[in-house]
Protein backbone atom coordinates (compact mmCIF):
# COMPACT_ATOMS: atom_id res chain seq x y z
CA UNK A 1 0.00 0.00 0.00
CA UNK A 2 1.08 3.67 -0.55
CA UNK A 3 2.53 5.66 2.25
CA UNK A 4 3.68 9.25 2.39
CA UNK A 5 6.08 10.30 4.87
CA UNK A 6 6.07 14.10 6.08
CA UNK A 7 9.27 13.98 8.26
CA UNK A 8 8.37 18.08 9.71
CA UNK A 9 5.46 18.36 12.28
CA UNK A 10 6.67 22.39 12.30
CA UNK A 11 9.18 24.65 10.72
CA UNK A 12 9.44 28.09 10.88
CA UNK A 13 11.12 30.35 8.10
CA UNK A 14 11.85 34.25 8.29
CA UNK A 15 9.78 36.19 5.84
CA UNK A 16 12.02 36.47 2.69
CA UNK A 17 13.68 33.11 3.29
CA UNK A 18 13.43 30.05 1.40
CA UNK A 19 11.99 27.15 2.30
CA UNK A 20 12.09 23.52 1.64
CA UNK A 21 9.10 21.02 3.19
CA UNK A 22 10.00 17.31 2.29
CA UNK A 23 7.96 14.27 1.67
CA UNK A 24 8.48 10.78 0.89
CA UNK A 25 6.45 8.15 -0.52
CA UNK A 26 5.70 4.44 -0.80
CA UNK A 27 4.42 3.30 -3.78
CA UNK A 28 5.35 0.61 -6.19
CA UNK A 29 4.60 2.19 -9.75
CA UNK A 30 4.70 5.67 -10.80
CA UNK A 31 3.11 7.87 -8.82
CA UNK A 32 0.74 10.61 -8.99
CA UNK A 33 1.85 13.24 -6.73
CA UNK A 34 0.33 16.38 -5.56
CA UNK A 35 0.66 18.92 -2.86
CA UNK A 36 -2.43 20.87 -1.08
CA UNK A 37 -2.19 23.83 1.34
CA UNK A 38 -4.85 24.61 3.95
CA UNK A 39 -5.23 27.26 6.31
CA UNK A 40 -7.01 27.18 9.85
CA UNK A 41 -10.58 26.18 9.36
CA UNK A 42 -10.59 26.10 5.30
CA UNK A 43 -10.44 22.88 2.73
CA UNK A 44 -7.41 22.43 0.83
CA UNK A 45 -5.92 23.95 -1.95
CA UNK A 46 -4.12 22.38 -5.20
CA UNK A 47 -0.56 24.14 -5.23
CA UNK A 48 1.14 21.68 -7.74
CA UNK A 49 0.75 17.89 -9.38
CA UNK A 50 3.03 15.77 -10.78
CA UNK A 51 1.58 12.61 -12.67
CA UNK A 52 4.67 12.72 -15.33
CA UNK A 53 7.66 14.16 -17.70
CA UNK A 54 9.36 17.45 -16.44
CA UNK A 55 10.55 16.27 -12.57
CA UNK A 56 10.54 19.73 -11.74
CA UNK A 57 6.98 20.98 -11.30
CA UNK A 58 5.76 24.55 -11.30
CA UNK A 59 2.88 25.44 -8.97
CA UNK A 60 0.59 28.25 -8.07
CA UNK A 61 2.07 31.12 -5.80
CA UNK A 62 5.77 30.53 -6.60
CA UNK A 63 5.85 27.29 -5.14
CA UNK A 64 7.73 24.46 -6.73
CA UNK A 65 8.42 20.85 -6.07
CA UNK A 66 10.58 17.98 -7.43
CA UNK A 67 10.16 14.97 -8.36
CA UNK A 68 13.60 12.53 -7.59
CA UNK A 69 12.62 8.90 -7.98
CA UNK A 70 16.10 7.73 -6.39
CA UNK A 71 15.33 8.82 -3.38
CA UNK A 72 11.14 8.71 -2.90
CA UNK A 73 10.75 12.09 -2.57
CA UNK A 74 8.74 15.26 -3.85
CA UNK A 75 9.85 18.38 -1.69
CA UNK A 76 8.17 21.77 -1.94
CA UNK A 77 10.35 24.78 -2.27
CA UNK A 78 10.24 28.42 -2.31
CA UNK A 79 12.54 30.97 -3.13
CA UNK A 80 11.27 33.92 -0.82
CA UNK A 81 8.08 33.27 2.15
CA UNK A 82 5.86 35.65 2.92
CA UNK A 83 4.02 36.05 5.67
CA UNK A 84 0.65 34.65 4.14
CA UNK A 85 2.64 31.54 3.75
CA UNK A 86 1.95 30.77 7.26
CA UNK A 87 -0.61 27.31 7.20
CA UNK A 88 -0.32 23.72 6.80
CA UNK A 89 0.96 21.73 3.96
CA UNK A 90 0.13 18.00 2.79
CA UNK A 91 1.88 16.30 0.28
CA UNK A 92 -0.27 12.98 -1.27
CA UNK A 93 -0.18 10.31 -3.30
CA UNK A 94 -2.66 9.17 -5.93
CA UNK A 95 -2.95 5.27 -6.55
CA UNK A 96 -3.36 3.11 -9.07
CA UNK A 97 -6.79 4.01 -10.34
CA UNK A 98 -5.62 7.66 -9.58
CA UNK A 99 -8.53 8.82 -7.29
CA UNK A 100 -7.49 7.93 -3.53
CA UNK A 101 -5.14 10.00 -2.21
CA UNK A 102 -3.26 9.03 0.77
CA UNK A 103 -2.21 11.95 2.72
CA UNK A 104 0.76 12.41 4.38
CA UNK A 105 0.36 14.39 8.46
CA UNK A 106 1.15 17.37 7.16
CA UNK A 107 3.81 20.30 8.35
CA UNK A 108 2.61 23.51 9.75
CA UNK A 109 4.86 26.27 8.70
CA UNK A 110 5.29 29.27 10.94
CA UNK A 111 6.81 32.54 9.37
CA UNK A 112 8.52 34.52 11.54
CA UNK A 113 8.88 38.91 11.29
CA UNK B 1 -11.85 25.69 -12.10
CA UNK B 2 -13.69 23.61 -10.64
CA UNK B 3 -15.66 24.24 -7.98
CA UNK B 4 -17.11 21.61 -4.68
CA UNK B 5 -19.63 22.98 -1.68
CA UNK B 6 -20.32 22.03 1.29
CA UNK B 7 -23.52 22.67 3.37
CA UNK B 8 -23.31 23.65 6.18
CA UNK B 9 -20.03 24.90 7.03
CA UNK B 10 -19.91 24.42 10.47
CA UNK B 11 -22.98 22.41 12.73
CA UNK B 12 -23.57 21.72 16.45
CA UNK B 13 -25.99 18.72 17.45
CA UNK B 14 -26.79 16.97 20.52
CA UNK B 15 -25.76 13.73 21.15
CA UNK B 16 -27.69 10.58 19.57
CA UNK B 17 -29.34 13.08 17.01
CA UNK B 18 -28.08 12.23 13.69
CA UNK B 19 -26.87 15.23 11.34
CA UNK B 20 -26.66 15.55 7.09
CA UNK B 21 -23.68 17.28 5.56
CA UNK B 22 -24.15 18.00 1.62
CA UNK B 23 -21.06 17.84 -0.77
CA UNK B 24 -22.08 19.68 -4.60
CA UNK B 25 -19.70 19.89 -7.35
CA UNK B 26 -21.08 22.80 -8.93
CA UNK B 27 -19.74 23.11 -12.13
CA UNK B 28 -18.92 19.66 -13.39
CA UNK B 29 -20.50 15.87 -12.70
CA UNK B 30 -18.85 13.81 -10.12
CA UNK B 31 -20.00 9.96 -10.04
CA UNK B 32 -17.68 9.51 -7.63
CA UNK B 33 -16.92 11.35 -4.20
CA UNK B 34 -14.78 10.96 -1.31
CA UNK B 35 -15.06 11.73 2.48
CA UNK B 36 -12.68 12.51 4.52
CA UNK B 37 -12.24 13.30 8.50
CA UNK B 38 -9.63 15.62 9.73
CA UNK B 39 -8.97 15.11 13.92
CA UNK B 40 -7.41 18.46 15.15
CA UNK B 41 -3.33 19.19 14.09
CA UNK B 42 -4.01 16.13 12.09
CA UNK B 43 -3.94 14.37 8.61
CA UNK B 44 -6.89 13.54 6.37
CA UNK B 45 -8.41 10.53 7.01
CA UNK B 46 -9.86 8.73 4.07
CA UNK B 47 -13.60 7.60 5.33
CA UNK B 48 -15.25 6.34 2.05
CA UNK B 49 -15.86 6.66 -1.71
CA UNK B 50 -19.19 7.77 -2.84
CA UNK B 51 -20.51 6.27 -5.88
CA UNK B 52 -23.26 7.62 -7.59
CA UNK B 53 -26.17 4.96 -8.39
CA UNK B 54 -24.74 2.23 -6.03
CA UNK B 55 -23.24 1.82 -2.61
CA UNK B 56 -20.76 3.50 -1.19
CA UNK B 57 -17.08 1.52 -0.58
CA UNK B 58 -15.71 2.24 3.22
CA UNK B 59 -12.42 2.12 4.40
CA UNK B 60 -11.40 -0.43 7.00
CA UNK B 61 -12.43 0.59 10.35
CA UNK B 62 -14.94 3.23 9.27
CA UNK B 63 -18.48 2.16 10.34
CA UNK B 64 -21.03 2.18 8.07
CA UNK B 65 -24.19 1.97 9.76
CA UNK B 66 -22.68 5.25 11.62
CA UNK B 67 -21.82 7.11 8.23
CA UNK B 68 -24.14 6.62 6.10
CA UNK B 69 -23.16 7.77 2.66
CA UNK B 70 -25.91 8.52 -0.31
CA UNK B 71 -25.10 9.08 -3.72
CA UNK B 72 -28.12 11.13 -5.09
CA UNK B 73 -26.90 12.45 -8.34
CA UNK B 74 -24.42 13.48 -10.18
CA UNK B 75 -23.72 16.85 -8.41
CA UNK B 76 -24.56 16.08 -4.99
CA UNK B 77 -22.97 13.18 -2.41
CA UNK B 78 -24.36 13.25 1.26
CA UNK B 79 -23.13 12.07 4.95
CA UNK B 80 -25.23 11.50 7.71
CA UNK B 81 -23.85 10.87 10.96
CA UNK B 82 -26.52 9.07 13.00
CA UNK B 83 -26.57 9.05 16.30
CA UNK B 84 -23.73 11.51 16.80
CA UNK B 85 -21.68 11.17 20.16
CA UNK B 86 -19.12 13.99 20.93
CA UNK B 87 -15.91 11.54 19.37
CA UNK B 88 -17.35 12.08 16.11
CA UNK B 89 -16.63 15.94 16.61
CA UNK B 90 -14.26 16.83 13.87
CA UNK B 91 -13.70 18.17 10.31
CA UNK B 92 -15.45 16.43 7.44
CA UNK B 93 -13.90 17.00 3.96
CA UNK B 94 -15.25 15.92 0.62
CA UNK B 95 -13.72 15.96 -2.47
CA UNK B 96 -13.96 14.83 -6.60
CA UNK B 97 -12.25 14.42 -9.71
CA UNK B 98 -13.75 15.91 -12.15
CA UNK B 99 -15.16 13.22 -15.27
CA UNK B 100 -13.55 13.25 -17.82
CA UNK B 101 -11.15 15.64 -16.93
CA UNK B 102 -8.24 16.13 -15.90
CA UNK B 103 -7.09 13.82 -13.17
CA UNK B 104 -7.44 16.00 -9.96
CA UNK B 105 -9.36 16.44 -7.15
CA UNK B 106 -11.39 19.43 -6.15
CA UNK B 107 -12.09 19.84 -2.30
CA UNK B 108 -14.90 21.08 -0.97
CA UNK B 109 -14.15 23.78 2.19
CA UNK B 110 -15.23 21.36 5.00
CA UNK B 111 -17.93 20.99 7.68
CA UNK B 112 -17.00 21.63 11.12
CA UNK B 113 -19.22 19.24 13.59
CA UNK B 114 -19.25 19.82 17.08
CA UNK B 115 -21.36 16.91 19.08
CA UNK B 116 -21.88 18.44 22.83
Amino acid sequence: AQSVTQPDIHITVSEGASLELRCNYSYGATPYLFWYVQSPGQGLQLLLKYFSGDTLVQGIKGFEAEFKRSQSSFNLRKPSVHWSDAAEYFCAVGDTGFQKLVFGTGTRLLVSP
Amino acid sequence: GAVVSQHPSRVICKSGTSVKIECRSLDFQATTMFWYRQFPKKSLMLMATSNEGSKATYEQGVEKDKFLINHASLTLSTLTVTSAHPEDSSFYICSAPQRGGTVEQYFGPGTRLTVT
